[in-house]
């Protein structure tokens, strides 16, 4: 049980255009989501956590117009990546708890996104 | 504000145990964390220890916390080729509400 699954595993997008990135869980109602967004070598660096019906909470220096969170349901959330850039490029990994916070994490395989 | 460390890098020969090392400044924290990352993959949670708790052994992999010097540590006995990876230290503060992941130490396992 707890699989996270994410869509899609890889994009390529021009610069300007604006690409959403879905997590699913599909096995479980997670109350909290979070989105991660990984560099080379470097750790995870948390985004955005998001609840199901209530706006995302933004971790400072991210753009909440720019990364756009929608947690639609107990089991999908949305990413989407406004107007890219090249230095959007990244590996953008989400990940599913059950509970309200940031206790047990399932993770989903992650996105790769290149932005030319 | 919260912080974890781990080394980088750690290589051993297969069959050897690899012992992978974090500390971490936050003294609230309440469960600490290890996750494993293969390439092009998202993180998969090994095993994770309550901060009340000394040690915590599964299969091949054991935990060793010392609350007092904010140092956790996860042995893999016998290690495999496929144990390569890297491998993430996180640790949860009593709130609950925020995880904070180490940089990850990469393991390369030699046959």
């Amino acid at each position: 049980g707890a699989v996270v699954s994410q869509h899609p595993s890889r994009v390529i997008c021009k610069s300007g255009t604006s690409v959403k990135i879905e997590c699913r869980s599909l096995d479980f109602q997670a109350t909290t989501m979070f989105w991660y967004r990984q560099f080379p070598k470097k750790s995870l660096m948390l985004m955005a956590t998001s609840n199901e019906g209530s706006k995302a909470t933004y971790e400072q220096g991210v753009e909440k117009d720019k990364f756009l969170i929608n947690h639609a349901s107990l089991t999908l959330s949305t990413l989407t990546v406004t107007s890219a850039h090249p230095e959007d490029s990244s590996f953008y990994i989400c990940s599913a708890s059950r509970g309200a916070g940031g206790g047990e994490q399932y993770f989903g395989p992650g996105t790769r996104l290149t932005v030319t | 504000g919260e912080d974890v460390e781990q080394s980088l890098f750690l290589s051993v020969r297969e069959g050897d145990s690899s012992v992978i090392n974090c500390t971490y400044t936050d003294s609230s924290s309440t469960y600490l964390y290890w996750y494993k990352q293969e390439p092009g993959a998202g993180l998969q949670l090994l095993t994770y220890i309550f901060s009340n708790m000394d040690m915590k052994q599964d299969q091949r992999l054991t935990v060793l916390l010392n609350k007092k010097d904010k140092h956790l540590s996860l042995r893999i006995a016998d290690t495999q080729t496929g144990d390569s990876a890297i491998y993430f230290c996180a640790e949860t503060n009593t709130g609950g509400f925020k995880t904070i992941f180490g940089a990850g130490t990469r393991l390369f396992v030699k046959a």
